[in-house]
């Protein structure tokens, strides 16, 4: 199985500023046959679902600010948000897709400072 | 738009077997490319992927809990229902299904959750 850990658990980012998690997988996730990277990024509010915010590791979804942006490739990921916003208060979970069964990081909770 | 609703009991005792059910609108489980998963999530804790089926009735499980689950659909419903075996109180969690429409197994759309909590 693929084990997700994501750094650092929690942080606090002063408004406006860079906000950026880390995501490591125990085996690659770029599957060479399409060249594709097979990891997602999600945002959960409390009390919510988590919701999609970038795919095949850099594929911003549609209507996501580009704040978002995910970068990485193989065993290692990143999700930056350039300027955090009051709204980006949110737990961020990574989430490989490569193999069965898919796996989730642990969440990263981000704050305002 | 594509939307999708959890169904099933808020309480189940140990031991008892949990049957969930997802509804979905506006996306045809029989669609080629179509898939629906059921997540969960212990209170204040990470997501944990359950289970897969996809629109051809090829079917995924957590190898951790393959023996307790199952997963199946009603097309003419356009329902997916989970069935796990056997629950214990570590298996108190919001469930949530979702929706994988094409390409890979990430998902875009979400249930809003069901609270099951297993207690005698």
């Amino acid at each position: 199985d693929i084990v997700m850990t994501q750094s650092p658990d929690s942080l606090a980012v002063s408004l406006g500023e860079r906000a950026t998690i880390n995501c490591k997988s125990t085996q690659s996730v770029l599957y060479n046959s399409d060249s594709k990277n097979y990891l997602a990024w999600y945002q959960q509010k409390p009390g919510q679902p988590p919701k999609l915010l970038i795919y095949w590791a850099s594929t911003r979804e549609s209507g996501v600010p580009d704040r978002f942006s995910g970068s990485g490739s193989g065993t290692d990921f990143t999700l930056t948000i350039s300027s955090l916003q009051a709204e980006d208060v949110a737990v961020y979970y990574c989430h490989q897709y490569y193999s069965t069964p898919s796996s989730f990081g642990q969440g990263t909770k981000v704050e305002i400072k | 738009q594509i939307t999708l609703k959890e169904s099933g009991p808020t309480l189940v005792k140990p031991t008892q077997t949990l049957t969930l059910t997802c509804t979905c609108t506006g996306v045809s489980l029989t669609t080629s490319g179509v898939g629906v998963g059921w997540i969960r999530q212990p209170p204040g804790k990470a997501l944990e992927w359950l289970a897969l089926i996809y629109w051809d009735d090829d079917k995924r499980y957590s190898p951790s809990l393959k023996s307790r689950l199952s997963i199946t659909k009603d097309t003419s419903k356009n329902q997916v229902v989970l069935t796990m075996t056997n629950v214990d109180p570590v298996d108190t969690a919001t469930y949530y299904c979702a929706v994988r429409t094409s390409g890979g197994s990430f998902y875009p759309y979400w249930g809003q959750g069901t609270l099951v909590t297993v207690s005698s």
